[in-house]
């Protein structure tokens, strides 16, 4: 089945410096990649997607990026804020139809913003 | 539009008991999938319900199941609760109208297992 690795397991920036979270996975079948963020007592929260079509994609402050040939994907927060601080989750499927596919996380990045 | 809700927030519960947890899709959504998420593990999927059927489905024992009605708000159950059991339960729905379908995910229900 499908692996995500995700790195760094914590990340601590500057405020308004830039954050950058990296995953890898493994089955090439897999066209679907999801970001989403998770603060203390909350479900996790899509914050942005992409799909094998695209090689980037932005909204605002944040951006992804995909390169199906190493197979790995990134996220980028530039401007970085408090309200940034969070647990960031990559996922991965191959959301081939038959309903909603199971998503496979990485393990989740630990950002801090230090004031 | 509201989101996904989840109840209860919070269980206590004793090894060898049952559970069950409920969760209320986005309006118009007709996919619920539910994740285990520990410490330990990540989160997982378990399973997946499209129009009250089970469609995809994760690696977990069959102490782990779930329904989906015709309103699209699912339970899962879970018999013969262990320690290892206990965990954040979250479900996400979809509207599977699109390819690849996004999931969104509710609050959760905090299961302790005693």
């Amino acid at each position: 089945g499908e692996n995500v690795e995700q790195h760094p397991s914590t990340l601590s920036v500057q405020e308004g410096d830039s954050a950058v979270i990296k995953c890898t996975y493994s089955d090439s079948a897999s066209n679907y990649f999801p970001w989403y963020k998770q603060e203390l007592g909350k479900g996790p929260q899509l914050i942005i997607d992409i799909r094998s079509n695209v090689g980037e994609k932005k909204d605002q402050r944040i951006a992804v990026t995909l390169n199906k040939t190493a197979k790995h994907f990134s996220l980028h927060i530039t401007e970085t804020q408090p309200e940034d601080s969070a647990v960031y989750f990559c996922a991965a499927s191959m959301g081939s139809g038959g309903g909603a596919d199971g998503l496979t996380f990485g393990k989740g990045t630990h950002l801090i913003i230090q004031p | 539009k509201a989101g996904v809700t989840q109840t209860p927030r919070y269980l206590i519960k004793t090894r060898g008991q049952q559970v069950t947890l409920s969760c209320s899709p986005i309006s118009g959504h007709r996919s619920v999938s539910w994740y285990q998420q520990t410490p330990g593990q990540g989160l997982q999927f378990l399973f997946e319900y499209f129009s009250e059927t089970q469609r995809n489905k994760g690696n977990f024992p069959g102490r782990f199941s779930g329904r989906q009605f015709s309103n699209s708000r699912s339970e899962m159950n879970v018999s013969t609760l262990e320690l290892g059991d206990s965990a954040l339960y979250l479900c996400a729905s979809s509207s599977a109208t699109r390819l690849p379908y996004e999931q969104y995910f509710g609050p959760g229900t905090r299961l302790t297992v005693t």
